[in-house]
């Protein structure tokens, strides 16, 4: 088992570019999270997703999308980057729903120029 | 919003010591985490309280929900080097069953050998 996955590890893009990070998951969790992660500041959370199908807004979504067409797959899209967007990005998933523990992916490393 | 503040935010210890490290909030919580995340990897689960006052251990880590459940700590007993990393506190936010987590900022630990 792979667990969560992500892909790429590492981008650099120019302002004004747009890229999707993919989320995979062998785990058959329903619900998927995307975080960036900023020194000092924690995980913040972008979108989140409670089954196929379905997402929702987190503590700071804008200037990111998200689409779960597939149960496995969580795709955070930036549309248009802008160098307040280069951060970690962190994928996690959690089983059941009286299960609390989410499983965090390596992340992907995204700097904007 | 929900906030957890986190302290201290970075500690440089000697091999053997022991160490403390709080997460407090103005709002409460009904699930706290405690996560760690070794460098260049995603946040693992160290322990989870489900129950103001509850304290768990897990090996040389012990940890206790706040009595107010507005806050929780962390404590490492006997610190060795693979200690090293950044410690989180999480709190599970809301109500029903999105499982959204809001994180504290995190502790770096460095152990001197």
């Amino acid at each position: 088992n792979a667990g969560v996955t992500q892909t790429p590890k590492f981008r650099v893009l120019k302002t004004g570019q747009s890229m999707t990070l993919l989320c995979a998951q062998d785990m058959n969790h329903e619900y998927m999270y995307w975080y960036r992660q900023d020194p000092g500041m924690g995980l913040r959370l972008i979108h989140y997703s409670v089954g196929e199908g379905t997402t929702a807004k987190g503590e700071v979504p804008d200037g990111y999308n998200v689409s779960r067409l597939k149960k496995q797959n969580f795709l955070l899209g930036l549309e248009s980057a802008a160098p307040s967007q280069t951060s970690v990005y962190f994928c996690a998933t959690k089983g059941q729903p009286s299960y609390n523990e989410q499983f965090f992916g390596p992340g992907t490393r995204l700097t904007v120029l | 919003g929900q906030q957890l503040n986190q302290s201290p935010q970075s500690m440089f210890i000697q091999e053997g010591e022991d160490v403390s490290m709080n997460c407090t909030s103005s709002s409460i919580f009904n699930t706290w985490l405690w996560y760690k995340q070794d460098p260049g990897e995603g946040p693992v689960l160290l322990i989870a309280l489900y129950k103001a006052g509850e304290l768990t251990s897990n090996g040389r880590l012990t940890a206790q929900f706040g009595i107010t459940r507005k806050d929780s700590f962390l404590n490492i007993s006997a610190s060795i080097p693979s200690d090293v990393g950044i410690y989180f506190c999480a709190g599970l936010s809301g109500s029903g069953n999105t499982g959204k987590l809001i994180f504290g900022q995190g502790t770096t630990l460095q152990v001197k050998p």
